[in-house]
């Protein structure tokens, strides 16, 4: 069975750092890129960034472009997402997604719970 | 980025009616679309790929159609269960881009 549990979410003030793991299970994770997808509460949802398979491709919303990076560790069969410069409107719940294949040009199959993220002093 | 447009925004309707909510594409994608299913504080569910391929263990009353900027889905028989919001998806180039929604009620 498929699980991606995201952890990392929290409280952080504008300007601050925050870092969001995403534990995944039941597959073979280094075949498939991973994706983070976030949700402001209320609203629709907004594809963040995604990453290959091997890590070597890296693809960024203009909305976090220079600011978020995403990274993935094979070994550990982790996700993450490192977010700087935090601003309000990067409120939301993040979520951890598989992508159904290798490249990325594919749907997402599988969701975690979601993290939320607040931004605020 | 490409742009999703879907509508209605919302829709009421009964148990057993047939519905359809569209996506529009502001330029092609060929088939590189998916739709999902989001039920209220819970994680989207994934219904269809390419725009009319369902995902295994969905039920047939989901079906999916369009090429190129137009795509429809439709619930053959609405059930109490489908009452949720739907979102369609375009994977076809980067960034990635999601539709604003539909939420489906039940009358």
């Amino acid at each position: 069975e498929v699980q991606l549990v995201e952890s990392g979410g929290g409280l952080v003030q504008p300007g601050g750092s925050l870092r969001l793991s995403c534990a995944a299970s039941g597959f073979t994770f280094s075949s498939n890129a991973m994706s983070w997808v976030r949700q402001t509460p209320g609203k629709g949802l907004e594809w963040v960034s995604a990453i290959s398979g091997s890590g070597g491709s890296t693809y960024y919303a203009d909305s976090v472009k220079g600011r978020f990076t995403i990274s993935r560790d094979n070994s550990k069969n982790t996700l993450y997402l490192q977010m700087n410069s935090l601003r309000a409107e990067d409120t939301a719940v993040y979520y951890c997604a598989k992508d159904r294949g290798y490249s990325g040009y594919v749907p997402k199959d599988y969701w975690g719970q979601g993290a939320l993220v607040t931004v605020s002093s | 980025a490409i742009q999703l447009t879907q509508s209605p925004s919302s829709l009421s309707a009964s148990v057993g009616d047939r519905v359809t909510i569209t996506c529009r594409a502001s330029q092609g994608i060929s088939s590189a679309l998916a739709w999902y299913q989001q039920k209220p504080g819970k994680a989207p569910k994934f219904l269809i790929y390419d725009a009319s391929s369902l995902e295994s263990g969905v039920p047939s009353r989901f079906s999916g159609s369009g090429s190129g900027t137009d795509f429809t889905l439709t619930i053959s028989s609405l059930q109490p269960e489908d009452f949720a919001t739907y979102y369609c998806q375009q994977f076809n180039s980067y960034p990635l881009t999601f539709g604003g929604g539909t939420k489906v009620e039940i009358k």
